[in-house]
């Protein structure tokens, strides 16, 4: 059974790089046949899409996000990894990686991971 | 940047059926195939109910269901029963930015 953990520090001060990874298991990160991506979910709000990356690297990006994510993949360790810059307290989410269920962006997120609440805070 | 507009809150009482809207501004869910939704309960993960507008994933009820027509994309319960009662959210995508976009989701209440 597939399954994808967050990891990464659940306080994260202003101004500073959000970082977390997400640890595949159950399965290769290398399969060709998925993307894997981030979602975050602010307390009490919606789903926001953060991005989306392939094992060979190719990334994809929500625009209103852009300039401050980066996702990686270490398809040696079965993860890949999320940091956002420059964060502020509107930042603050539960954090979530997934797995699309095929190689095309507008896939379907078919395994989550459990989530992660990052709150930035001084 | 477009939006998939949901209503904030639906209800229904057990056995009845209830449909939820997800409507996109310009053609973001009328050109596509590519509608999902997704059921989360409070505190828990999202889960995949509908892919492709109106796959169901292996394991999920056949109560549930999916539609679209022209810009708007529809999620059916059937049968309604009181483990229904979550927030329901659609997604879909954008193609000229290759931006994904969740709707803002719906509650629904099981009276």
């Amino acid at each position: 059974q597939l399954q994808l953990q967050e990891s990464g520090p659940g306080l994260v001060k202003p101004s500073e790089t959000l970082s977390l990874t997400c640890t595949v298991s159950g399965g290769s990160i290398s399969s060709s046949g998925y993307y894997w991506g981030w979602i975050r979910q602010p307390p009490g709000k919606g789903l926001e899409w953060i991005g989306t990356i392939y094992y060979s690297g190719s990334t994809y990006h929500n625009p209103s996000l852009k300039s401050r994510v980066t996702i990686s993949v270490d398809t040696s360790k079965n993860q890949f990894s999320l940091k956002l810059s420059s964060v502020t307290a509107t930042d603050t989410a539960v954090y979530y990686c997934a797995r699309l269920d095929r190689v095309v962006v507008a896939g379907s997120f078919d395994y989550w991971g459990q989530g992660t609440l990052v709150t930035v805070s001084s | 940047q477009s939006a998939l507009t949901q209503p904030a809150s639906v209800s229904g009482s057990p056995g009845q059926s209830i449909t939820i809207s997800c409507t996109g501004i310009s053609s973001d869910v009328g050109d596509y195939k590519y509608v999902s939704w997704y059921q989360q309960h409070p505190g828990k993960v999202p889960k995949l109910m509908i892919y492709d507008v109106s796959n169901r994933p292996s394991g999920v009820s056949n109560r549930f269901s999916g539609s679209k027509s022209g810009s708007t994309a529809s999620l059916t319960i059937s049968g309604l029963q009181a483990e229904d009662e979550a927030n329901y959210f659609c997604c879909s995508y954008i193609r000229s930015s290759r931006y994904v976009i969740f709707g803002g989701g719906t509650k629904l209440t099981v009276l």
